[in-house]
């Protein structure tokens, strides 16, 4: 089983649409959570950090949900601009202070006119 | 502001064949980063420096070497390339090891043939 999941979609959406995507992470010792877009044959860039108790940006929700070891990201009102795919990152952190940063393979959003 | 710069952008050897990634950032980060990105999985690391003077291995080494240059470069090394090191190379950086946004070059896209 992969460390972090993610359905890879593509999720096509017309504009103006609420699309939401899910992330799962099998380590409990899961510390931090981070959305990353890329777009396409792009660098992947930090979209927003997730917080425990949820947290918005914009359009943009993040939550968390640790029982159930997922995170997800809804985007409201979707634009043509938010076509990219999105990157679930979950960071476990070590004893010594290691951590080790996970990246999932990503959803692709398709938004159409 | 430049961030991460990486050359080349673009290269295509044959197998047996030698070359070096360059990586730079002018952000005065101590970390470092090489990752590989895959068709269908997630950036998997390939090398880390944790600060200037220290390389450690990440998740898939093998086939590869690196050097921290200096504080600000951290190049790769693939000594014999072969078809399965076809992938997309991203160099990234951030603050410390443990904390900070992890920034990426603009990648690049090797095919051994």
């Amino acid at each position: 089983r992969k460390e972090v999941e993610q359905d890879p979609g593509p999720f096509n959406v017309p504009e103006g649409a609420t699309v939401a995507f899910n992330c799962t992470y099998s380590n409990s010792a899961s510390q931090s959570f981070f959305w990353y877009r890329q777009d396409c044959r792009k660098e992947p860039k930090l979209l927003m950090s997730v917080y425990s108790s949820g947290n918005e940006d914009g359009r943009f929700t993040a939550q968390l949900n640790r029982a159930s070891q997922y995170i997800s990201l809804l985007i409201r009102d979707s634009k043509l601009s938010d076509s990219a795919t999105y990157l679930c990152v979950v960071i476990l952190m070590f004893s010594g202070g290691y951590n080790k940063l996970i990246f999932g393979a990503g959803t692709r959003l398709a938004v159409h006119p | 502001n430049a961030g991460v710069t990486q050359t080349p952008k673009f290269q295509v050897l044959k197998t047996g064949q030698s070359m070096t990634l360059q990586c730079a950032q002018d952000m005065n980060h101590n970390s470092m980063y090489w990752y590989r990105q895959d068709p269908g999985m997630g950036l998997r690391l390939i090398y880390y420096s944790a600060s200037e003077g220290t390389t450690d291995k990440g998740e898939v080494p093998n086939g590869y070497n690196v050097s921290r240059l200096n504080k600000r470069e951290f190049s790769l090394r693939l000594e014999s390339a072969a078809p399965s090191q076809t992938s997309v190379y991203f160099c990234a950086s951030r603050e410390g090891h443990n904390t900070g946004e992890l920034f990426f070059g603009e990648g690049s896209r090797l095919t051994v043939l």
